[in-house]
């Protein structure tokens, strides 16, 4: 398996525009998580789905950030519209049922 | 949540074992301890995890007190390409096979040739 891929790997936007961040598992995980990682907060857990249904969106910053799952191999994480403090890593993850997570390469973002 | 508590960074000489310190003293009795490291724009890699016996892997040893409020990381023969942030999470358990795990600010481990 390739593992958990992540696309694109860098995206730099203008404030107000739509940036949608993609994010294919490992095959046959059934948990998906994203996280956002900046110099000052670090690595946060943001939504994380199991089977498709998001368990935990607490961490969804405000309501310009929607994350979806529409099946079991793709995630989407939207950000409408954008702004410069959005600027950040972001890292999708997957796991089969409670083992270890495998992340992403991340996608960096930067909202100018 | 249990929260950790990690030294913000450590040395440690190319060859030489690197012992990274970890303290959970709130942990829970049903709470894993997991480790992952990042090395410099990666996402996280797991290492190693557990609950009440000290486990070992290919990559490292893991060491938990008996009491479960601290363990230790153990990389045997450090080298070169295990500099990188090493975090100690404890994955909190949110009902039914749900969990949560939520990263700290990690120990940066600097290997010195």
């Amino acid at each position: 398996d390739a593992g958990v891929i992540q696309s694109p790997r860098h995206e730099v936007t203008e404030m107000g525009q739509e940036v949608t961040l993609r994010c294919k598992p490992i095959s046959g995980h059934d948990y998906l998580f994203w996280y956002r990682q900046t110099m000052m907060r670090g690595l946060e857990l943001l939504i994380y789905f199991n089977n498709n249904v998001p368990i935990d969106d607490s961490g969804m910053p405000e309501d310009r950030f929607s994350a979806k799952m529409p099946n079991a191999s793709f995630s989407t994480l939207k950000i409408q519209p954008s702004e410069p403090r959005d600027s950040a890593v972001y890292f999708c993850a997957s796991s089969f049922m409670e083992t270890e997570a495998f992340f992403g390469q991340g996608t960096r973002l930067t909202v100018v | 949540d249990a929260k950790t508590t990690q030294p913000p960074s450590m040395d440690c000489a190319e060859g030489r074992a690197a012992n990274l310190p970890c303290n959970h003293s709130t942990i829970s009795g049903n709470e894993y301890v997991y480790w992952y490291r990042q090395i410099h724009s990666q996402g996280p890699q797991y290492i190693i995890h557990g609950l009440k016996n000290n486990e070992t892997n290919e990559m490292a040893s893991l060491i938990i007190t008996e009491d479960r409020k601290s363990s230790t990381l153990i990389l045997p023969h450090a080298t070169l390409r295990d500099t990188a942030v090493y975090y100690c999470i404890v994955r909190v358990p949110l009902g039914g096979s749900n969990y949560k795990l939520t990263f700290g600010k990690g120990t940066l481990l600097t290997v010195n040739p």
